[in-house]
């Protein structure tokens, strides 16, 4: 059975702190991919990386950084958290072969103060 | 500019009864389509996948349907159980591996 996990599901962070969101699967996926879901907005890309140590900018990058040092690990970093950075993210990932379907985590809710 | 997933926010159906959960997309290039469950707490799951060069598929209870002439595609769930209850979305993978969800629809299944 395919497994994405996330390392939190609540997280409460100060204005200003530094913020690991850690991602791991266990499919030997090449590509992974961090989105986060706000009300009336659905889901909106943030980075996403096809390979080890490579990564692309999503479509709302800004604020966030990432790292992919193992295949199976991929980190979103709130450099400085804002409020408005308050959010519920998910983590998921895909193969390069086969189906197209992505495989989402849990989620971590964010809460930013 | 391209644009996938253009929902109803919400829908309410009496347990039993079919749900038709609809989604219209504007990219007629667009060769693929997902639908994902997500309920409450939890991360999206896949449904079901649909290639442009079909009409219809089915699953288990879920049928997808698909019109490319109006660029339009809907998710039906026979015999709604509470056990549906949750937000669904259609998505369409684009080039670079990303992916365009729309809002989704929260469906609401009455006892």
């Amino acid at each position: 059975d395919v497994k994405v996990t996330q390392s939190s599901r609540y997280l409460v962070k100060r204005t200003g702190e530094k913020v690991f969101l850690e991602c791991v699967q266990d499919m030997d996926h090449e590509n992974m991919f961090w989105y986060r879901q706000d009300p009336g907005l659905g889901l909106r890309l943030i980075y996403f990386s096809y390979d080890v140590k490579m990564k692309e900018k999503g479509d709302i990058p800004e604020g966030y950084s990432v790292s992919r040092e193992k295949k199976e690990r991929f980190s979103l970093i709130l450099e400085s958290a804002s409020t408005n950075q308050t959010s519920m993210y998910l983590c998921a990932s895909r193969g390069r072969a086969g189906g197209n379907e992505q495989y989402f985590g849990p989620g971590t809710r964010l809460t930013v103060t | 500019g391209e644009s996938v997933g253009l929902h109803l926010p919400t829908l309410s159906v009496q347990e039993g009864d079919n749900s038709i959960i609809n989604c219209a997309y504007s990219n007629s290039a667009s060769d693929y389509f997902i639908w994902y469950k997500q309920e409450s707490g939890k991360g999206p799951q896949f449904i079901i996948d649909i290639r442009s060069n079909m009409d219809k598929r089915q699953g288990q209870r879920v049928t997808v349907l698909l019109n490319k002439t109006v660029k339009h595609l809907s998710l039906q769930i026979a015999a709604t159980q509470p056990g549906d209850s949750a937000v669904y979305f259609c998505a369409e993978p684009n080039t670079g591996n990303q992916f365009y969800f729309g809002t989704g629809t929260s469906l609401t299944v009455i006892p």
